[in-house]
């Protein structure tokens, strides 16, 4: 089935250390979503990107639609104790109904 | 934003017996919902594509007669979780997406352990 790549797995920062994560594809999607997940919580959204090259801000969080459309990253500047969490990629495929296929996750631990 | 409403959070229940979890949009129709299980620090797994007044569609090596999904009005679809077995224990999340927008929100998620 399609897969998404999501990298890396986990993370041990500094609090006030910045924060990247990717996702890469073989296949082209129409959005990228980025969600949090807190422990024993659905996940919530945190930033939604339609136009391939889209870059978006929320906060300190900052996400790319890549320009082939196959890729999305997302950054976290200052990173702060409650960043803590499992940061989930997904996309919707071109063509398809609107389900998600969602990355395996980077789980961010932050030292204060 | 877009909420979505997941009921129960948290349900224990013997082997055997049916569990029924809601999933409903508050402040938009959803002409689709979706139903993902998600194991101990696993990703998402979608099981199905919940349609408003027809059948689900169900991803490969979900048994549908297990996990009975209802999609009944425009904010409301029900995951039924039939004769459950302590395999059956899991994190159940629904999303339902909101076309004015093309994003998909999600359900707060329900715990769902089989004794």
């Amino acid at each position: 089935g399609q897969q998404l790549n999501q990298s890396p797995q986990s993370m041990f920062i500094q609090e006030g250390e910045d924060v990247s994560m990717n996702c890469t594809s073989s296949s082209i999607f129409n959005t990228w979503l980025w969600y949090k997940q807190d422990p024993g919580e659905g996940p919530v959204l945190l930033i939604a990107l339609y136009k391939a090259g889209e870059l978006t801000s929320n906060g300190r969080l900052t996400a790319q639609f890549g320009i082939t459309r196959k890729d999305s990253f997302l950054n976290i500047s200052a990173s702060i104790p409650s960043d803590v969490g499992i940061y989930f990629c997904a996309g919707q495929l071109r063509g398809s109904q609107g389900n998600l296929i969602f990355g395996k996750g980077t789980k961010l631990s932050v030292k204060p | 934003g877009a909420v979505v409403s997941q009921h129960p959070s948290r349900v224990i229940c013997k082997s055997g017996t049916s569990v029924k979890i809601e999933c409903r949009s508050l402040d938009f129709q959803a002409t689709t919902m979706f139903w993902y299980r998600q194991f101990p620090k696993q990703s998402l797994m979608l099981m199905a594509t919940s349609n408003e007044g027809s059948k689900a569609t169900y991803e490969q090596g979900v048994e549908k007669d297990k996990f009975l999904i209802n999609h009944a009005s425009l904010t409301l679809s029900t995951l039924t979780v039939t004769s459950a077995h302590p395999e059956d224990s899991s994190f159940y999340i629904c999303s339902a997406r909101d076309e004015s927008y093309e994003k998909a929100f999600f359900g707060q998620g329900t715990r769902l352990t089989v004794v």
